[in-house]
């Protein structure tokens, strides 16, 4: 298996920008999760999908960032208009169905807004 | 604060042990894992203990779980220059699949 991809793995915008991540979960994953990870703040949950359907959305920072799954091998995570303080790199990670516990992370999209 | 906290930094010897410390709140968790992050890449699963299991041994690494005190650690022996890294514990709670993390160790290994 390719295991998590994202797309693109570096992203460098000007502030006001929007920006699209791009995630492709492990097929036959059901759950799919963003997160965020900076120096100051760590690793936060941004958002997590069950079956393509948004869950748990109350880590995002606000209404600048929107998340979307059309499919199950397919979500985005936009940011419009984008900040200097988004700057982050932003993981997505996938997990099975109910016994199917363990997390697998993709690579992550290092995104750095100037 | 966090529901799950660890120390921030550790530093051992090529060769020794290393000791990485957990701890956390919620006594409804059910299961408890270690990942490591080397630099520029993603989390990696290293392993993971059921909650009513005390401890877990996979090659080099142990894991040890006192619910009681609500502790989990992560043994490394004879630890390599490899292992160097930042090692994050999460506990995951009742039927979701979210998990929780702490904000990570990191290991550094001297030659």
């Amino acid at each position: 298996d390719a295991g998590v991809i994202q797309s693109p793995r570096h992203e460098v915008t000007e502030m006001g920008q929007e920006v699209t991540l791009r995630c492709k979960p492990i097929s036959g994953h059901n759950s799919l999760f963003w997160y965020r990870q900076t120096m100051m703040r760590g690793l936060e949950l941004l958002i997590y999908f069950n079956n393509n359907v948004p869950i748990d959305d109350s880590g995002m920072p606000e209404d600048r960032f929107s998340a979307k799954m059309p499919n199950a091998s397919f979500s985005t995570l936009k940011i419009q208009p984008s900040e200097p303080r988004d700057s982050a790199v932003y993981f997505c990670a996938s997990s099975g169905a109910a016994g199917f516990h363990e997390q697998y992370f993709g690579p992550g999209t290092r995104l750095t807004v100037t | 604060g966090e529901d799950v906290e660890q120390s921030l930094f550790l530093s051992v010897r090529e060769g020794d042990s290393s000791v990485i410390n957990c701890t956390y709140t919620d006594s409804s968790s059910t299961y408890l894992y270690w990942y490591k992050q080397e630099p520029g890449a993603g989390l990696q699963l290293l392993t993971y203990i059921f909650s009513n299991m005390d401890m877990k041994q996979d090659q080099r690494l142990t894991v040890l779980l006192n619910k009681k005190d609500k502790h989990l650690s992560l043994r490394i022996a004879d630890t390599q220059t490899g292992d160097s890294a930042i090692y994050f514990c999460a506990e995951k709670r009742g039927a979701g699949n979210m998990l929780t993390f702490g904000g990570g160790t990191r290991l550094m290994v001297k030659p």
